[in-house]
């Protein structure tokens, strides 16, 4: 069971250039989640999906999108990126939508933006 | 969009030392409030999850307690150790579909 796993660990990309990170989970998870951690500003969502063929926009979803075609994986992609978007990417999964679900986090994507 | 905050930011302690942390949230329209422990180089891993009034949590020598009508939880460890050194985050739950607004963080250094 490896839980929670994202694809790379860690990315160089210029300015202008796209990429797509990959998220994946084996528990079976129907809500998954895409946040960013930057320095004194804790995690931010992206975009968030609450099943398979679902998504839909967090706190910052602008320069990303996102795609959720098979229930175990979760897509996000930059398609122009831009320095701002330096920064460290967290998946989550949880199991449902009630209030006491906790969210299981994948291991980080570190992306630096030149 | 809610607006929670933690404090203090960073927080250094001997060992043996007992330490607490605040986590503020909007008190209307509450659902849950979550506590996760991330250690540097690791994924964030859920201590607690609280929703109501009053409810306290505890998990060896850390505990929680919550209040809804003033929008705060506290954190407590007790004794803290080296293993204790961690980003304590806090979310609430924004609405019942499952997003979370995370705060800043508490980071906590424990000195032998």
């Amino acid at each position: 069971n490896a839980g929670v796993t994202q694809t790379p660990k860690f990315r160089v990309l210029k300015t202008g250039q796209s990429m797509t990170l990959l998220c994946a989970q084996d528990m079976n998870h129907e809500y998954m989640y895409w946040y960013r951690q930057d320095p004194g500003m804790g995690l931010r969502l992206i975009h968030y999906s609450v099943g398979e063929g679902t998504t839909a926009k967090g706190e910052v979803p602008d320069g990303y999108n996102v795609s959720r075609l098979k229930k175990q994986n979760f897509l996000l992609g930059l398609e122009s990126a831009a320095p701002s978007q330096t920064s460290v990417y967290f998946c989550a999964s949880s199991y449902g939508q009630g209030v006491r679900e906790t969210q299981y986090f994948g291991p980080g994507t570190r992306l630096l933006v030149l | 969009i809610l607006n929670v905050e933690q404090s203090p930011q960073s927080l250094h302690v001997q060992e043996g030392d007992s330490t607490n942390f605040t986590c503020s949230f909007p008190s209307s329209n509450f659902y849950a409030l979550h506590w996760y422990r991330w250690e540097t180089a690791k994924s964030p891993e859920a201590l607690f999850v609280m929703t109501l009034n009053g409810d306290e949590k505890k998990k060896g020598r850390i505990s929680a307690t919550l209040n809804t009508k003033e929008g705060y939880s506290y954190l407590y460890i007790k004794g803290s150790q080296p293993e204790d050194s961690a980003t304590y985050l806090c979310a609430s739950l924004w609405n019942q579909g499952g997003k979370l607004i995370f705060g800043q963080g508490t980071e906590l250094s424990v000195k032998p």
